[in-house]
């Protein structure tokens, strides 16, 4: 079955700064690529998500780039503020047709210090 | 429009007892899917119902079950229950027969098993 793979597993960073965070999947027929923010005491909140005939998505600070080729996809978060430490998970899918079943990376847990 | 709702949100449970949570999704959505959220095992998904049918499943043994009501809203059932059942249950839903697979999440329940 599908297996996402997400790292690093911790990152901290100053404010300001860029953070990166990166997924492998395994299932080439995964066509769709969630990235989602949960804080503590709350359920996941989606953020940005990019589907398979496109290569990158801006949303404001947060981007997310595709590469199907090599099976592997990215959030990157610019001028990180306190407020985006939280844990942020990857997933994919192969849509709504497939029952929508998201597979989820392991998490990253994002610290910004001020 | 109101987010996904579920309840209860928190519950204790002894060892062999069952247990029902409740999801509501957004007014319109048809799909709506469980996962279980461990610090071990991660975000796993449990199963998705569409239209009062259960369409996917997840690999998890048959304790876990599930149902979908004419109004879109689910119940999830776990019987016998283990220590290591014990976990943050979310469901999530989305519309289900359109492209746009975006899945919103509700802010989930907490079974402790004792």
């Amino acid at each position: 079955g599908e297996n996402v793979e997400q790292h690093p597993s911790t990152l901290s960073v100053q404010e300001g700064d860029s953070a990166v965070i990166k997924c492998t999947y395994s299932d080439s027929a995964s066509n769709y690529f969630p990235w989602y923010k949960q804080e503590l005491g709350k359920g996941p909140q989606l953020i940005i998500d990019i589907r398979s005939n496109v290569g990158e998505k801006k949303d404001q600070r947060i981007a997310v780039t595709l590469n199907k080729t090599a099976k592997h996809f990215s959030l990157h978060i610019t001028e990180t503020q306190p407020e985006d430490s939280a844990v942020y998970f990857c997933a994919a899918s192969k849509g709504a047709q497939a029952g929508t079943a998201l597979i989820f990376g392991k998490g990253t847990t994002l610290s910004v210090s001020s | 429009k109101a987010g996904v709702t579920q309840t209860p949100r928190y519950l204790i449970k002894t060892r062999g007892q069952q247990v029902t949570l409740s999801c509501s999704p957004i007014s319109g959505h048809r799909s709506v899917s469980w996962y279980q959220q461990t610090p071990g095992q991660g975000l796993q998904f449990l199963f998705e119902y569409f239209s009062e049918t259960q369409r996917n499943k997840g690999n998890f043994p048959g304790r876990f079950s599930g149902r979908q009501f004419s109004n879109s809203r689910s119940e999830m059932n776990v019987s016998t229950l283990e220590l290591g059942d014990s976990a943050l249950y979310l469901c999530a839903s989305t519309d289900g027969a359109r492209v746009e697979e975006t899945q919103y999440f509700g802010p989930g329940t907490r079974l402790l098993v004792l």
